[in-house]
Parts: C-alpha cells; sequence; structure tokens
C-alpha cells in the first residue's frame, strides 16, 4: 500500500532552467498539496488541487510557478526559469478529503538545488 | 491571519528524560491540531491529531494535549529515546481547512 511517492528526490538545474517535480498520491486520494520549505524557514503552503482543478493557489508565487493534477497521472509543479531562490525541498501531501476533517500524508520530498 | 510559533526552537536533553514542546496559535477557530515528526533529509510523519472537540489524544509515550480557548497545545514525550531525535513541527489546517500552517518546528536531540 504505497504512500506518496515524489520524484526525483534530489534535482539539480541552472539557473534559468525549468524544474518539474511529480507526485502521485496515495491510492484513492483525490487532494494534493504542495508545501515548500526553504532552508532556515518552516514548510509553507503553495497551492491544493483536485483532479483537473486548482483549487487555492494563494501560496504560489504568481510568476515561473504552475502546478497541475490531470486526470491521469501525477501531479506535476513547474517552476521555468529557475533562480537560486527557488533552491529549497517541495513536499507533495494528499488527502481523501479536506484537510480538516483528514490528515494529510506527506512524500519525502524533492530537493532543488539551483547553480 | 493564524501564525502558529514553537517553543523552544532547539532542545537537547539526555536519554530517559520526559519533555514538552510546546505549540501556541493565534486563530483558536481550528477544526484540529496535528503534530508531526521530520527527520533530516526526509518527509513529514504524523504523530497525533487532536480533533477540536478533543482535549488529548495519547499514542505510545506521546501524548499531545489541545487548549482551544488560550490557543495552546503540548507535545509530552515519555522516557525519550535517542531514537527521537527529530525536528518535531506541530501544524493547523486554515483557509477553510485545505491548506495547513506549521509552526518553525522544535529540534530535539535526545543524547545517550
Amino acid at each position: 500500500n504505497a504512500g506518496v511517492m515524489q520524484n526525483p528526490r534530489h534535482l539539480v538545474r541552472r539557473r534559468g532552467q525549468e524544474a518539474r517535480l511529480r507526485c502521485s498520491p496515495v491510492k484513492g486520494h483525490s487532494h494534493v498539496y504542495w508545501y515548500r520549505q526553504l532552508p532556515e524557514e518552516g514548510l509553507k503552503f503553495m497551492v491544493y488541487l483536485q483532479k483537473e482543478n486548482i483549487i487555492d493557489e494563494s501560496g504560489m508565487p504568481k510568476e515561473r510557478f504552475s502546478a497541475e493534477f490531470p486526470k491521469e497521472g501525477p501531479s506535476i509543479l513547474r517552476i521555468q526559469q529557475v533562480v537560486r531562490g527557488d533552491s529549497a525541498a517541495y513536499f507533495c501531501a494528499s488527502s481523501p478529503e479536506l484537510a480538516g476533517k483528514e490528515t494529510q500524508y506527506f512524500g519525502p520530498g524533492t530537493r532543488l538545488l539551483v547553480l | 491571519k493564524q501564525e502558529v510559533t514553537q517553543i523552544p526552537a532547539a532542545l537537547s536533553v539526555p536519554e530517559g528524560e520526559n519533555l514538552v514542546l510546546n505549540c501556541s496559535f493565534t486563530d483558536s477557530a481550528i477544526y484540529n491540531l496535528q503534530w508531526f515528526r521530520q527527520d533530516p533529509g526526509k518527509g513529514l510523519t504524523s504523530l497525533l491529531l487532536i480533533q477540536s472537540s478533543q482535549r488529548e489524544q495519547t499514542s505510545g509515550r506521546l501524548n499531545a494535549s489541545l487548549d482551544k480557548s488560550s490557543g495552546r497545545s503540548t507535545l509530552y514525550i515519555a522516557a525519550s529515546q535517542p531514537g527521537d531525535s527529530a525536528t518535531y513541527l506541530c501544524a493547523v489546517p486554515t483557509g477553510g481547512g485545505n491548506k495547513l500552517t506549521f509552526g518553525t518546528g522544535t529540534q530535539l536531540k535526545v543524547e545517550l
């Protein structure tokens, strides 16, 4: 019974390149959340998605960042034209229902390093 | 805006000691409160979830309490072990329950 899976676990990009982070939620979970943990900072919410819909992207930077959760396949967090300040750990979580009622299950994270 | 604070930021104790980690939040209108554990370079593991109607929740050597009116929660760890060394995070759902607001964490080290 697999938990939340994220890949890659580590990603190195040069400034200006694109980063694509993938998240496969727990089987049967329809709610996906992305969080970012900057060095020496706490976890911050970025975006909440259900299948084919972005529900809340209030924590997502307005430029260069996008997220999707297609009908088939994993959720993707895409960062275009990466900068050094994007270096962080990006965590995906999933839940069967809203987090207010259910715990969120976290993946192991993708650690992005921008050179 | 909900703000979550944890003290202390770091704690070092000898093995076997009982200890208390603190979490405070500014908006008492919460559905629940969760405690997580994060090991270096790893993801988060949920330890305990306390619903807003509960006062405490127990799992093994862990006991979490919740006082909504004062905006506080504590995580009590009994008979600490070196394997308990990790960062402990508390979190509350905000924005209608669809996102978690995390505290900054307490980094715990249990020494032999």
